[in-house]
């Protein structure tokens, strides 16, 4: 069964550090997405991204954030200086189609540890 | 605007019992309804899906019904076991607008041998 993976699987950086975490989606999938989950809180949408460009972002998105499709396999987070509140479990995701009916796969996240 | 809302954990159960975890969710048009379990140390897996009205979504025994008139999305399982344990994920995405998954607190379960 095709899956989105993510690497790193652990990064650690120290505050003011640029971190880009990487993400394959399933092949065929055009939308992708980036959510995080702080410890022991609720999952939350980040940004979601279709045909080269930002579709949405939440208020935790600012100027800090960016995301990327390099190439037509790889999709990218970069946070350009990283914050203690950074910390986090990031997860992306991709779906075939925007209906509500598509089901979003999820990839096994990126542990962030900021210190 | 849209939101989930789960009951609070974290809930304990001993193996083979029944259980049931509350999901209710304020939405505007008809959205999807998702159920998503993150084992330790794990990311999110899809557990379950209901895509209208009165749909069940079922999957390992886990089972939950798209209710619209109480605006609930219940996830039940008749016998739990050890390896249940996880935290439970009650998720939606709307059909109106946004592309984004909104999710619940997240229910801690744990199962007792």
């Amino acid at each position: 069964e095709p899956e989105v993976t993510q690497t790193p699987s652990h990064q650690v950086t120290q505050m003011g550090q640029e971190v880009i975490l990487r993400c394959v989606p399933i092949s065929n999938h055009l939308y992708f997405y980036w959510y995080r989950q702080i410890l022991g809180q609720k999952v939350e949408f980040l940004v979601s991204f279709y045909n080269n460009e930002i579709s949405e972002k939440s208020e935790i998105f600012d100027d800090q954030f960016s995301v990327e499709r390099p190439d037509g396999s790889n999709f990218t987070l970069k946070i350009r200086s990283t914050k203690l509140e950074d910390s986090a479990m990031y997860f992306c995701a991709s779906s075939g189609g925007l209906a509500e009916t598509y089901e979003q796969y999820f990839g096994p996240g990126t542990r962030l540890t900021v210190t | 605007g849209n939101s989930v809302t789960q009951m609070e954990g974290p809930v304990t159960l001993s193996e083979e019992a029944f259980l049931t975890i509350n999901c209710t969710y304020t939405a505007t048009g008809y959205p999807s309804l998702f159920w998503y379990v993150q084992y330790p140390g794990e990311g999110l897996q899809l557990l379950l899906k209901a895509t209208k009205a009165d749909d069940k979504g079922s999957n390992k025994g886990f089972e939950a019904t798209y209710r619209k008139e109480t605006t609930s999305f219940h996830l039940e399982k008749g016998s739990v076991q050890v390896s249940d344990s996880a935290v439970y994920f009650c998720a939606l995405r709307p059909n109106t607008g946004g592309f984004k998954t909104i999710f619940g607190a997240g229910t801690r379960l744990f199962v007792k041998a």
